[in-house]
């Protein structure tokens, strides 16, 4: 089975730039989170889609958005990007939200390098 | 609030030693616990979770880890290291509710393994 699936695998843009990031999740997945991990931290949580709602936003400012699909697909988009959002980009999927804990499952991460 | 503070940013074991990765959690709720590992360039695997079931925890890869409720602590140990265990660490833990769950992380253990 395949598992999380995320693209491109690295990205580089110029600050001011804006970013587009993409995430599968897998199969019978429903829901989305997003993760930056800067090098050296662990991962800080962005966001969390279930059934296509934003169900919990980190603390990252509002340059920060994203959605998800029909399909359970997400994106996640980061606009006017500064040097301090080269990071990690990491995507994980889980069965459900919020009613339990669910195990996350993550993708091999989008590499982001803004100079 | 929930956390979890990770001691010591590197550990150094020879192949065949006793490998102990230290993680202590903050939590004003029954907690769940993870831990997770990360190899150079790629995303997270899951080696273990503690979901308030048995407080010994077997994980993969001959991982294990014990939550002790009274040291406030989740670590987690292998006996026997392998070349191929050296990679970054991490302890997590679940913070569920209002509809949403998020792993907050900490800030990692390396782990490297000497011959």
């Amino acid at each position: 089975d395949a598992g999380v699936t995320q693209s491109p695998t690295h990205l580089i843009k110029t600050r001011g730039q804006q970013v587009t990031l993409r995430c599968s999740p897998i199969s019978g997945h429903k829901s989305v989170s997003w993760y930056q991990q800067v090098l050296g931290q662990g991962p800080q949580f962005i966001f969390q889609y279930y059934e296509k709602e934003e169900r919990g936003r980190g603390n990252f400012p509002d340059r920060f958005s994203a959605r998800q699909f029909p399909n359970y697909s997400s994106e996640l988009n980061v606009n006017a990007l500064l040097l301090g959002d080269s990071a990690l980009y990491l995507c994980a999927s889980s069965l459900g939200s919020g009613t339990k804990t669910y195990e996350q499952y993550f993708g091999p991460g989008t590499r982001l390098t803004v100079t | 609030a929930q956390s979890v503070t990770q001691l010591g940013s590197h550990v150094s074991v020879s192949e065949g030693a006793l490998v102990l990765l230290r993680c202590n959690y903050s939590s004003s709720v029954p907690p769940y616990l993870f831990w997770y590992v990360q190899y150079p360039n790629q995303g997270l695997q899951l080696l273990l979770k503690y979901t308030s079931a048995a407080t010994l925890v077997k994980g993969i890869n001959g991982f294990e880890a014990e939550f002790k409720k009274s040291e406030t602590s989740f670590h987690l140990t292998k006996p026997s290291a392998h070349m191929s265990d050296a990679a970054e660490y991490f302890c997590a833990v679940s913070a569920w509710g209002r509809n949403t769950d998020k792993l907050i992380f900490g800030t990692g253990t390396r782990l490297q393994v000497f011959p």
